[in-house]
């Protein structure tokens, strides 16, 4: 089984700041990498997949990055909308694992 | 619009079993894999079980397997996860899960998820 784990675990963040999540991965998952956000009482949002490619409708502000094992996720400006939990998720092979996740919190 | 809605969801005791429901519309179900996602309180998610468009591929987390069985009605637009044996740590709220495209095992479509309580 791949692991996934992220860090930090908790980011203090105030809007407008830019700000780099991390995932890494026990072995490489080449790119197939995805990332989601969830905020409280809500299922999982898709922000990216294929390591960099925004999903559907998910604001340019959101970028993503890496290949094999590492892997980041950029929020540029952060919005009020934007404090949530995320994740990030492979998808090379069985079992599909996550991260633990990343709270991001207001400063 | 993609809409599923999960029902099936209970307090069950350790041991005992339930079977999940998802009802899918707002696209061609036969074109998607299908899943199963759940969400202890206070944890991240975790996959449990995906099965490809037509029912002939399933594959499992190695928490539920053995014990859970995924399964779809074409027909009928449904997603199905019998969960028997069930354990205190499979209580969680599960969610019942489309792929986002057609290719690619990661999720664009989620439901609202449904409650099982393993307890006695």
């Amino acid at each position: 089984e791949i692991v996934m784990t992220q860090s930090p675990a908790t980011l203090s963040l105030s809007p407008g700041e830019r700000v780099t999540l991390s995932c890494r991965a026990s072995q490489s998952v080449g790119i197939y990498l995805a990332w989601y956000q969830q905020k409280p009482g809500q299922a999982p949002r898709l922000l990216i997949y294929g390591a960099s490619t925004r999903a559907t409708d998910i604001p340019a502000r959101f970028s993503g990055s890496g290949s094999g094992t590492e892997f980041t996720l950029t929020i540029n400006s952060l919005q009020s909308e934007d404090f949530a939990v995320y994740y990030c998720q492979h998808y090379n092979n069985w079992p599909i694992t996550f991260g633990q996740g990343t709270r991001l919190e207001i400063k | 619009e993609v809409q599923l809605v999960e029902s099936g969801g209970a307090l069950v005791q350790p041991g005992g079993s339930l079977r999940l429901s998802c009802a899918a519309s707002g696209f061609t179900f036969t074109r998607y894999w299908m899943s199963w996602v759940r969400q202890a309180p206070g944890k991240g998610p975790e996959w449990v079980s995906h099965i490809n468009e037509d029912g002939s591929e399933k594959y499992y987390g190695d928490s539920v397997k053995g014990r859970f069985a995924i399964s779809r009605d074409n027909a009928k637009n449904s997603l199905y996860l019998q969960m028997n044996s069930l354990r205190v740590e499979d209580t969680a709220l599960y969610y019942c899960a489309r792929v986002a495209y057609g290719g690619g095992h990661f999720w664009g479509y989620w439901g609202q998820g449904t409650l099982v309580t393993a307890s006695s």
